[in-house]
């Protein structure tokens, strides 16, 4: 059974950095691309960030490039997301998602984690 | 950017059918995939690759795309069918390549 099990999400200031983390389970983790996708309240959703299974493609979206950064520990089965520079509009829950077919990041998003909150507030 | 334009709200009866639609810029060149959210949780993928189902997903939900509209099809409505809809592509252009998803459209059954 796929597991993904998002960590991290807690009340950071505005300025301030945070490391999510998603644990996996249940499959082959280096064979499959990854995404963390976001959702603040009551909104919709958001692609944040892609890594390919090998770790040598990441793709950011235009609203977080050059403040997170996306990684992954093949040996660890976990996916990782470092974000720094937060502002109020990253509070969100981020969810951990795997790519269904690939280890490109291309395609559908098969199995999602539960989520974890991000909230940034003085 | 790419857009994908989802209407807010579809309301039908049960019984009936529901028809959401995801448009886009020559969508139909595109592989689209479908999610459905219900309150406080995670989305599941309901539609891959236009028209394609994953395992436990009833018939009843199914995808078509075209030009540049691509919609997703629940028959036979169930009270349980009651969440939000999001369409979304993986978007291949020169300089930005990227995850899209809709706005997303709230399904109320009627």
């Amino acid at each position: 059974e796929v597991q993904l099990l998002e960590s991290g999400g807690h009340l950071v200031q505005p300025g301030g950095s945070l490391r999510l983390s998603c644990a996996a389970a249940g499959f082959t983790f280096r064979s499959y691309a990854m995404s963390w996708v976001r959702q603040a309240p009551g909104k919709g959703l958001e692609w944040v960030s892609g890594i390919s299974g090998n770790a040598g493609s990441t793709y950011y979206a235009d609203s977080v490039k050059g403040r997170f950064t996306i990684s992954r520990d093949n040996s660890k089965n976990t996916l990782y997301l470092q974000m720094n520079s937060l502002r109020a509009e990253d509070t969100a829950v981020y969810y951990c998602a795997k790519l269904t077919f690939s280890m490109i990041v291309v395609g559908s998003l098969d199995y999602w984690g539960q989520g974890t909150l991000v909230t940034v507030s003085s | 950017s790419y857009v994908l334009t989802q209407p807010p709200s579809v309301s039908v009866a049960p019984g009936q059918t529901a028809r959401i639609t995801c448009g886009g810029n020559n969508i139909g060149g595109e592989s689209v995939h479908w999610y459905q959210q219900k309150p406080g949780q995670a989305p599941v993928l309901v539609v891959y690759d236009d028209t394609d189902r994953p395992s436990g997903i009833p018939e009843r939900f199914s995808g078509s795309n075209s030009g540049n509209t691509a919609t997703l099809t629940i028959s036979r409505v169930e009270a349980g069918d009651e969440a939000d809809y999001y369409c979304q592509v993986w978007h291949t252009s020169s300089d930005h390549p990227g995850m899209v998803f809709g706005g997303g459209t709230k399904l109320t059954v009627l």
